[in-house]
């Protein structure tokens, strides 16, 4: 079955900072790959996908993440973090035959001012 | 409406009461998921409706859970004689296929058993 795992639990970073979340999955093929993001309070939001093609793909509010078939893996990054970043992200993964997103367990971030 | 919506944002009930937790989803999207998430756990799936079939339910804690979809459209959770770990944000999420397509979530049914 697939899995997904986030190593960091709690991460916080200075504003302006560089960010990376990190997220490795397991599965045989290649899998649909998701980071949505939760505000305290909200429901989820959908930062960005990977479905097929270019390994690197661009998210709403300057996200971007890139897919490493070798290191199964899907990293969250952001060049430089917000404030309004702060917030609890979580990565899925979706595969071909399965009816349903798997979670990670979510890392929360920090922001610091 | 332009998103998934759920009703309602918040319950409080009795230890021992029935819920009910609505979800109407995005128009024209046939399948439609359920999920928990518990204070400092992940999002847990509970089922999947295809269509107003279930397909996928094997995230059901229990048989005091079930769910129904009419019309291939709104959904009902219901939670029978709730107990107090039963409490967590229920959530929905809709999308137009099983998979290749984006899931939007709704922003959940906070429940709480006292």
């Amino acid at each position: 079955a697939q899995s997904v795992t986030q190593p960091d639990i709690h991460i916080t970073v200075s504003e302006g900072a560089s960010l990376e979340l990190r997220c490795n999955y397991s599965y045989g093929a290649t899998p649909y790959l998701f980071w949505y993001v939760q505000s305290p309070g909200q429901g989820l939001q959908l930062l960005l996908k990977y479905f097929s093609g270019d390994t690197l793909v661009q998210g709403i509010k300057g996200f971007e993440a890139e897919f490493k078939r070798s290191q199964s893996s899907f990293n969250l990054r952001k060049p430089s973090v917000h404030w309004s970043d702060a917030a609890e992200y979580f990565c899925a993964v979706l595969t071909g035959t399965a009816s349903k997103l798997t979670f990670g367990t979510g890392t929360r971030l920090q922001v610091t001012l | 409406g332009a998103g998934v919506s759920q009703s309602p944002s918040n319950k409080v009930t009795e230890k021992g009461k029935d819920v009910e937790l609505r979800c109407d989803p995005i128009s024209g999207h046939t399948a439609l998921y359920w999920y928990r998430q518990s204070l400092g756990q992940g999002l847990e799936f509970l089922i999947y409706f295809q269509g107003n079939s279930a397909p996928d339910k094997s995230g059901l804690p229990s048989d005091r859970f079930s769910a129904e979809r009419t019309g291939g459209s709104v959904s009902t959770l219901t939670i029978q004689r709730t107990q107090q770990e039963d409490s967590a944000v229920y959530l929905c999420a809709s999308t137009r296929a099983a998979s290749g397509n984006t899931i939007y979530f709704g922003e959940g049914s906070w429940l709480t058993v006292v």
